[in-house]
């Protein structure tokens, strides 16, 4: 099993739409979890930043983190076509010896928000 | 506001030549990593540094990449006689101390070789 998993999609909705985005990991121990939005071609931007579970909300984006499921979700509100990008979740390696600098990613989904 | 800068954005080698990628973190940030993005991978961590010193290196292949951070001067990640497969997106990212998980990435630097 792959540390992280990620549906690469494409996801594709009309604008207005509810969006939610999943990524499902294997290591319990695993307690910070990240979301980053990339533009083509351009490099990836913080989104979202949380810490074991519960929910974080900001703006249109809410993270929500299920550790008893392993399950890290990203749900944008009222959607629109500025928000079509890849969306990729990371987790910070920490149980293996490694530094918790050592960002794991997802492959990313990529979604379209059509006007 | 500086962010991340990396140069060059674009960069092509023949096999076998060297390529060097640069990035300068963002101000007051002293950590620096890199990853790289192959197409239709996602995003690899390789090294970890700080000044004057390589923290994790886990994610680097054993030979022909190498990557420094000295005191003064951007971090480099040198990449020597280059092959096809080493095509791919160049990413860093800085971080401010004790603060890892907040990485901040730069634009990329995209290697072809030929």
């Amino acid at each position: 099993q792959k540390e992280v998993e990620q549906d690469p999609g494409p996801l594709s909705v009309p604008e207005g739409a509810i969006v939610s985005l999943n990524c499902t990991y294997s290591n319990s121990a695993f307690q910070y979890f990240m979301w980053y939005r990339q533009y083509s071609r351009k490099g990836p931007e913080l989104l979202m930043y949380t810490y074991s579970s519960g929910n974080k909300e900001d703006g249109r984006f809410t993270a929500q983190v299920d550790k008893s499921s392993k399950y890290i979700s990203l749900f944008i509100r009222d959607s629109q076509p500025s928000d079509s990008a890849t969306y990729l979740c990371a987790i910070p390696r920490t149980s293996y010896g490694g530094s918790q600098g050592n960002l794991i990613f997802g492959k990313g989904t990529k979604l379209s928000v059509k006007p | 506001n500086a962010g991340v800068m990396q140069n060059p954005r674009h960069l092509v080698r023949r096999r076998g030549q060297e390529a060097r990628l640069r990035c300068s973190p963002m101000k007051g940030h002293s950590h620096v990593y890199w990853y790289r993005q192959l197409p239709e991978e996602g995003l690899k961590f390789m090294v970890y540094l700080q000044k004057e010193n390589i923290i994790d290196e886990s994610g680097m292949p054993k030979e022909r990449f190498s990557a420094e951070f000295p005191k003064e001067g951007p971090s480099i990640l040198r990449i020597q006689q280059v092959v096809r497969g080493d095509s791919a997106a160049y990413f860093c990212a800085s971080s401010p101390a004790q603060s890892y998980n907040e990485q901040f990435f730069g634009p990329g630097t995209r290697l072809t070789v030929l």
